[in-house]
Formats: C-alpha cells, structure tokens, sequence
C-alpha cells in the first residue's frame, strides 16, 4: 500500500507472543485497523485505533501513536490457527482504506 | 445465513472477453465497494457505491464499470479483459460511510485472463 510499511514475514511458536509493526504516512488520517486474512480467504476485521493508545481485544491488542505514525498489533498465547496474513490499513478522511501489503505470520508446533 | 456473497468464486476467460462478478449483501448496509487484490497481496479500492451512489472511482481503466442496482448489490463488468486483469477481486460492505473502516467481506472471486 501507499506508505504503508508492515514486516512481510513473521515466524513464532504456539504460545508465545508476536508484535507486528506498522508504520505509515498520509494525510488526513481517520484511524488505523487491522485485518486478519488466511489463505485463500477474504480479510476479517480485528481491530481499529483511532486515538493514541493500547486498545486490547481478548489475545489481540492493537497500539497507535498517531504522532509517531506508528501502530502495532500483538498477538499473544499464540495458536496454529492464528497462521495468516495480518494486513494494517489506515483510514483517511475521503472514507478510503489503504492497505499495507500484509505480514505472514507463520506459527510452529 | 451468508453474509457478503460473490459470484462466481472462480472465473477462468481468455484475453479480450467480457465477464461480471455480483456481489451481494444481506447485512442491510448502505456502503459497498470493490477492491482488487494481485499476486503481491496488495489489496486496492476499486469503487465505492453509498445508496447506489458512486462514491470513490480510483485510478481504475474505464473497462471496469460498475452496477448498483439496489444498495444491496454491487456489480463489476470488466470489458476486454486484459492479462493483467488477472487478480482477486473482492467485494466488501459497510453500515454507512462514515463506518467505512470495519468492512465485511465476501469471498473473493479469483479471476484467470489467459
């Protein structure tokens, strides 16, 4: 996506915790989100963030430092169905999402 | 009950053909879109229908039309089709559009131009 940078891949093992960072430029921001993708499958919102801060959903958390343009989603207690493509998307004010290119997160046994 | 419906799943045509995708949604949201995703998962806005009104037409050739019958449906018509039209493209839907960012997604359609 337009200035939108996101790790491509990421490898953890069941159980443990992952942070995937995302950093992005644009004008008019309106929120960052978060949406989960397995292969073959069409994206699943997780999360969004509109203010500064941690904003925790169950195992996902979602951080946003709008100053920094900076975000992350962390994934805590890892399990073999959290294998997918994570994709950080930035809501602007023309009521467009971007969407950054996705990380793989891959977990092992 | 499915919620963002595509069809077909999957579209195979060759090069110069004319083929449509429906989309349909039974979440009763005002807000539909088109978004394209390539080999490189990079995931683009096409279009954007509010109440079968064009809201969002991105750098798209005028090959892609699109058709809001009823704010329920979204459809994509892609004339001469073109190798690098060679993508998934998947419809999405939202309450309104000023709750555009949590979009609900169809399955995609995966369509082949050989």
């Amino acid at each position: 996506g337009q200035n939108i940078d996101q790790p491509t891949e990421m490898t953890a093992t069941e159980g443990a915790i992952v942070q995937i960072n995302c950093t992005y430029q644009t004008s008019g921001f309106n929120g960052l989100f978060w949406y989960q993708q397995h292969a073959g499958e069409a994206p699943t919102f997780l999360s969004y963030n509109v203010l500064d801060g941690l904003e925790e959903k169950g195992r996902f958390s979602s951080f946003l430092s709008r100053s920094k343009g900076y975000s992350y989603l962390l994934l805590k207690e890892l399990q073999m169905k959290d294998s997918a493509s994570y994709l950080c998307a930035v809501g602007k004010s023309d009521y467009k999402l971007s969407f950054g290119a996705g990380t793989t997160v891959t977990v092992r046994a | 009950d499915t919620a963002v419906s595509q069809t077909p799943k999957y579209l195979v045509t060759q090069m110069g053909n004319d083929k449509s995708i429906k989309c349909e949604q039974n979440l009763g949201h005002d807000t539909m879109y088109w978004y394209k995703q390539d080999s490189k998962k990079f995931l683009k806005i096409m279009f954007s229908y509010n109440n079968k009104e064009l809201i969002i037409n991105e750098t798209v050739p005028n090959r892609f039309s699109p058709k809001s019958p009823d704010k329920a449906h979204l459809n994509l018509h892609i004339n001469s089709l073109e190798l690098g039209d060679s993508a998934v493209y998947f419809c999405a839907s939202s309450p309104s559009l000023m709750s555009s960012y949590e979009q609900y997604f169809g399955p995609g359609t995966r369509l082949t131009v050989t």
